[in-house]
């Protein structure tokens, strides 16, 4: 049972467009919502974060909306650059202590 | 700044036997955690510890064993290695307090095949 989805496997944008991830969660008690970058071979890196009290956080191109009613939570990257392509996992934390991850969208941004 | 450190990068093991995946971190943090991933899914919690000498299981402990026995490192021990658990596993690390926590750093991963 799947507590943190994200439906869109693959997403592919233009260059210098708008990209938006997509991320919905089960579980109302998570404290914490995050989003990590992957590139091949590599481990994830963390990108940003936004905690359950919260509904917006904006760091440089990107910024996190979260919607608690709907149990969702988005990416946007503003604009987007071909060294964004990579795949983005979204993470809910529960209990300060487990992390739950989405499968993952791979991000291809065409210049 | 060697941050999260994994070894081995890749190996391969024959059905039934044993291994282990050293994780070390330098970082002072207190959290480390052991996730895999398999292809097509996000990464999938086997063990964490909030401490040395403190562990506790995550969603897919089966077959695997962990041991904290200093701040530092953090093994994982698969004692009879079965196909299914071919995998790419990976560690990391945070600093996490009461109300709070640093995002996890990962290391980039050991990739083992079990044939």
């Amino acid at each position: 049972d799947q507590q943190v989805k994200q439906n869109s496997p693959s997403l592919s944008v233009q260059e210098g467009r708008i990209s938006i991830l997509n991320c919905d969660y089960t579980n109302s008690m998570f404290d914490y919502f995050l989003w990590y970058k992957k590139y091949p071979a590599e481990g994830p890196t963390f990108l940003i974060s936004i905690s359950s009290i919260k509904d917006k956080n904006e760091d440089g191109r990107f910024t996190v909306f979260l919607n608690k009613s709907a149990k969702h939570l988005s990416l946007h990257i503003v604009p987007s650059q071909p060294g964004d392509s990579a795949v983005y996992f979204c993470a809910s934390l529960y209990n300060f202590n487990k992390f739950y991850f989405g499968s993952g969208t791979k991000l291809n941004v065409k210049p | 700044n060697a941050g999260v450190t994994q070894t081995p990068k890749f190996r391969i093991l024959k059905i039934g036997q044993s291994m282990t995946l050293q994780c070390a971190q330098d970082m002072n943090h207190n959290y480390m955690y052991w996730y895999r991933q398999d292809p097509g899914m996000g990464l999938k919690l086997i063990y964490y510890s909030v401490g040395a000498g403190i562990t506790d299981k995550g969603e897919v402990p089966n077959g695997y064993n962990v041991s904290r026995s200093t701040t530092e490192d953090f093994p994982l021990r698969l004692e009879l290695a079965a196909p299914s658990q071919t995998s790419v596993y990976f560690c990391a690390s945070s600093y996490t307090w009461d109300s709070g926590l640093e995002p996890q750093h990962f290391g980039d991963g050991t990739r083992l095949s079990i044939l």
